[in-house]
């Protein structure tokens, strides 16, 4: 079963446009990561946020985080078209040892 | 540093066969794990290595299998190839196992089944 949940699905924005995607999740976590994947291909490692961080930065990207209500949101800040791609987020399942993802947001940047 | 190499990218297979995919971790990196990505079932995990021993396993047949090796190489292995094993193969590397580490991804090999 998955863990974190995508919101929206999909998301159509024009260059330049800020874009934002949320990420909630069922049970406790230590720390939760973004990745994004371009059509047919791997995973890059985005952000790394821990349960005790409220709020990342790295670029263009925030990545906020709300441990009471199980949630997290990723902003990309002025998008390009190369920031066209789907992005998911990744929560530990301790149970398993593994990473459990969502279905992921299909980001487009109209140029 | 590089990062994780997969091989083959692609690949075409006719059912009941096997197919061996390979990876090479972030050197330094011990822990490997691979996940298969489907349209319909998205990302999910297969199995994680550390020091050449399986930490844990998906909910996959038994038909899937893997190994690493003492340079922390990681095949993976799927015997009697079905229709529905064709996905986009990721491997994954991290430092250590548990979840404290970033996992870095690598390009994946795409396995199709005819």
């Amino acid at each position: 079963s998955q863990q974190g949940e995508e919101d929206p699905q999909a998301l159509s924005i024009q260059e330049g446009e800020n874009a934002t995607m949320n990420c909630s999740y069922k049970t406790s976590i230590n720390n939760l990561q973004w990745y994004r994947q371009n059509s047919g291909r791997g995973l890059v490692h985005l952000i790394l946020i821990r349960s005790n961080e409220r709020e990342k930065h790295s670029g263009r990207l925030r990545v906020t985080l709300d441990t009471s209500k199980k949630s997290s949101s990723l902003l990309i800040t002025a998008s390009r078209a190369a920031d066209t791609a789907s992005y998911f987020c990744a929560t530990p399942d301790t149970g398993r040892r593994a990473l459990t993802f969502g279905s992921g947001t299909r980001l487009q940047v109209q140029p | 540093k590089a990062g994780v190499t997969q091989t083959p990218r692609y690949l075409i297979k006719t059912r009941g066969q096997q197919v061996t995919l390979s990876c090479s971790p972030i050197s330094g990196h011990r822990s490997v794990s691979w996940y298969q990505q489907t349209p319909g079932q998205g990302l999910q995990f297969l199995f994680e290595y550390f020091s050449e021993t399986q930490r844990n396993k998906g909910n996959f047949p038994g038909r899937f299998s893997g190994r690493q090796f003492s340079n922390s190489r990681s095949e993976m292995n799927v015997s009697t190839l079905e229709l529905g094993d064709s996905a986009l193969y990721l491997c994954a590397s991290s430092p250590a196992t548990g979840f404290g580490n970033t996992i870095y991804f690598g390009e994946g090999s795409w396995l199709t089944v005819v």
